[in-house]
């Protein structure tokens, strides 16, 4: 069975700095992986996913992902934090026999002024 | 292009009782899913449908149950709730899906929030 974790619950960052959300995976072959947004009651965005190929992939408002296999990760990153980035962030993987998306538990970020 | 479209927003409902929860996907999108998002657990999968035929299902009980139309309009329906049922329910679409469609990314509703008492 396919599985993300997202093994922390907050982060916080000043705006300004570089931030990192955290996530691995476990799917058999090769993945499809997927960041995701929501805002306070709201649905999820789509940011950006990873298909194949490079694997630095970039997505909207300036955020970019990076896939590493040997480590089974795709960490979600930005140069510089805004405080409008303050949201809940999801990883998502799905397998390429086109199985169901699933989810990590989402990460909280704080941009703090 | 509008988007997913969820009615109602809001729903209370009281124990025992049973709702119907819909689903208007963007146009062309043939696949809908559905997720139960809790703060306990998370965004978990209901179902997911395909040209009106259920592709996956999630490991929820029998009364949780969901079709999907010719136009690709889907319902969930969910029956004799229970407190536990109360969640932010979200339904989301994509172009297609299986082994050509897996990277199709989904485009999510902004959900329909159920309170069950």
């Amino acid at each position: 069975a396919q599985s993300v974790a997202q093994p922390e619950d907050q982060v916080n960052v000043a705006e300004g700095n570089p931030l990192t959300v955290k996530c691995t995976y476990s799917v058999s072959g090769n993945p499809y992986l997927f960041w995701y947004v929501q805002y306070p009651n709201r649905g999820l965005q789509f940011l950006l996913k990873y298909i194949t190929g490079d694997n630095l992939v970039k997505g909207s408002y300036g955020f970019e992902a990076e896939f590493n296999k040997s480590q089974t990760s795709f960490h979600l990153k930005k140069p510089s934090a805004l405080v409008s980035d303050s949201a809940l962030y999801f990883c998502a993987v799905r397998d390429k026999a086109g199985n169901m998306l699933t989810f990590g538990g989402g990460t909280r970020l704080m941009v703090k002024p | 292009k509008a988007g997913v479209t969820q009615t109602p927003r809001y729903l209370i409902k009281t124990r025992g009782q049973q709702v119907t929860l819909s689903c208007s996907p963007i146009s062309g999108h043939r696949s809908v899913s559905w997720y139960q998002q809790t703060p306990g657990q998370g965004l978990q999968f209901l179902f997911e449908y395909f040209s009106e035929t259920q592709r996956n299902k999630g490991n929820f009980p029998g009364r949780f149950s969901g079709r999907q139309f010719s136009n690709s309009r889907s319902e969930m329906n969910v029956s004799t709730l229970e407190l536990g049922d109360s969640a932010l329910y979200l339904c989301a679409s994509s172009l297609v899906v299986g082994v050509t469609g897996g990277n199709s990314p989904l485009h999510f509703g902004n959900g329909t929030r159920l309170t069950v008492t």
